[in-house]
């Protein structure tokens, strides 16, 4: 069965990065893309951005351009999400997910458990 | 890009009623349209994709419909395991926008 296990929870200060790990498995990982998702506390889901495990190949949302980097170890088959800069706003629930499908456009099928960021001084 | 309007953005209903959620697309995005439901302190869960194809193991009260720009998640007959929020998401491109989400409550 398809499990996508991120990693731990993290606390971070204004102006630093975090590194959130998303450890796949149950299916072959370069076939699918990834997107990562986050929810601020008490508020909707955001798409963050999409990154084929195949060819390594990025969409970011626009308003993290320049911040948020998304990379895949096709050798673990894990895939990454940096997001450097942090802002108080960024304390959400960083989730990462599994397109349903193996080829593009799809919908999320599968999800991570969620790893909690929160920026703090 | 494109901008998914849900509405309403809360409702309460009676155990057993009929709840229509719509979702609107700011430009057609022909029937890249999937419904998420997120109970609460859980993750999100796919309902349904493609606008109307229901996902494999979601209860058959849930259906969606809809193409282009209007797009509708209907539950026929509410139970209380359905007490959630519930989102649309375009996929037709990027980025790939969810709407604000709709909370059911039962009343």
């Amino acid at each position: 069965q398809v499990q996508l296990v991120q990693s731990g929870a993290e606390v971070k200060e204004p102006g630093a990065s975090v590194k959130v790990s998303c450890k796949a498995s149950g299916y072959t990982f370069s076939n699918y893309g990834l997107n990562w998702v986050r929810q601020a506390p008490g508020q909707g889901l955001e798409w963050m951005g999409w990154i084929s495990a195949y060819t390594g190949n990025t969409n970011y949302a626009q308003k993290l351009q320049g911040r948020v980097t998304m990379t895949t170890d096709t050798s673990t088959s894990i895939a990454y999400m940096e997001l450097s800069s942090l802002r108080s706003d960024d304390t959400a629930v960083y989730y990462c997910a599994r397109d349903l499908g193996a080829r593009p456009p799809s919908t999320i099928g599968y999800w991570g458990q969620g790893t909690l960021v929160t920026v703090s001084s | 890009d494109i901008q998914m309007t849900q509405s309403p953005s809360s409702l309460s209903a009676s155990l057993g009623d009929r709840v229509t959620i719509t979702c609107r697309a700011s430009q057609g995005i022909s029937n890249y349209l999937a419904w998420y439901q997120q109970k609460p302190g859980k993750v999100p869960e796919l309902l349904i994709f493609a606008a109307s194809t229901l996902q494999s193991g979601v209860p058959s009260r849930f259906s969606g419909s809809g193409s282009g720009t209007d797009f509708s998640l209907t539950i026929s007959s509410l139970q209380p395991e359905d007490v959630a929020t519930y989102y649309c998401q375009n996929y037709y491109g990027v980025p790939r926008t969810f709407g604000q989400g709709t909370k059911v409550e039962i009343k």
